[in-house]
């Protein structure tokens, strides 16, 4: 079953734009985290922020959570074509007595960014 | 440090065969994860195995498997395939050391696997 659950599910801008997309989440977390996914290939881990976070950023990215209404948010700032690719959110919700890799997954955002 | 790489990349079997997938994780990582994705489940945990044994499953049927051996490298098996078990599978390692925090994954291109 899902826990991720990713909107909008399509995302058209055009370059320079900036793009925001949402994930929300069913049960409680220990991490959220978001990869990028080109056209079929491996995902690429983009950001992790920890339950007890608010707010996170890494270069031109941006991530926002909220446990109280189980949601997070990822910025793209001043987006490139290079951008363009499937972005998923992924929560971490295993138990704290060792590693958890298991990792629940939304069914992602289609972003395009046009040149 | 070089990437996770999995083998073959691609692959196209019969109804019934049975299939065996590799994935090598990145140096010094002990855990390593499957996943499937399809266009309409998609992305799906498999299972999980660190230091040789499986410590987390997911919801598949026992035709999925898989083992890791003592230099971490892992294999999944499917046997008896089916239509449905056309998918992208993707390993991930990570360090999956015991009581450390949460830490991210590291994925691999996938393998690509047809079955007609």
């Amino acid at each position: 079953s899902q826990q991720g659950e990713e909107d909008p599910q399509a995302l058209s801008i055009q370059e320079g734009e900036n793009a925001t997309m949402n994930c929300s989440y069913k049960t409680s977390i220990n991490n959220l985290q978001w990869y990028r996914q080109n056209s079929g290939r491996g995902l690429v881990h983009l950001i992790l922020i920890r339950s007890n976070e608010r707010e996170k950023h890494s270069g031109r990215l941006r991530v926002t959570l909220d446990t109280s209404k189980k949601s997070s948010s990822l910025l793209i700032t001043a987006s490139r074509a290079a951008d363009t690719a499937s972005y998923f959110c992924a929560t971490d919700a295993g138990r704290h007595t060792g590693a958890n890799s298991k990792l629940t997954f939304g069914k992602g955002i289609t972003l395009s960014v046009r040149p | 440090k070089a990437g996770v790489t999995q083998t073959p990349r691609y692959l196209i079997k019969t109804r019934g065969q049975q299939v065996t997938l590799s994935c090598s994780p990145i140096s010094g990582h002990r855990s390593v994860s499957w996943y499937q994705q399809t266009p309409g489940q998609g992305l799906q945990f498999l299972f999980e195995y660190f230091s040789e044994t499986q410590r987390n499953k997911g919801n598949f049927p026992g035709r999925f498997s898989g083992r890791q051996f003592s230099n971490s490298r892992s294999e999944m098996n499917v046997s008896t395939l089916e239509l449905g078990d056309s998918a992208l599978y993707l390993c991930a390692s990570s360090s999956g050391l015991a009581g450390s925090p949460s830490y991210e994954q590291y994925f691999g291109p996938g393998t690509r696997l047809t079955v007609t």
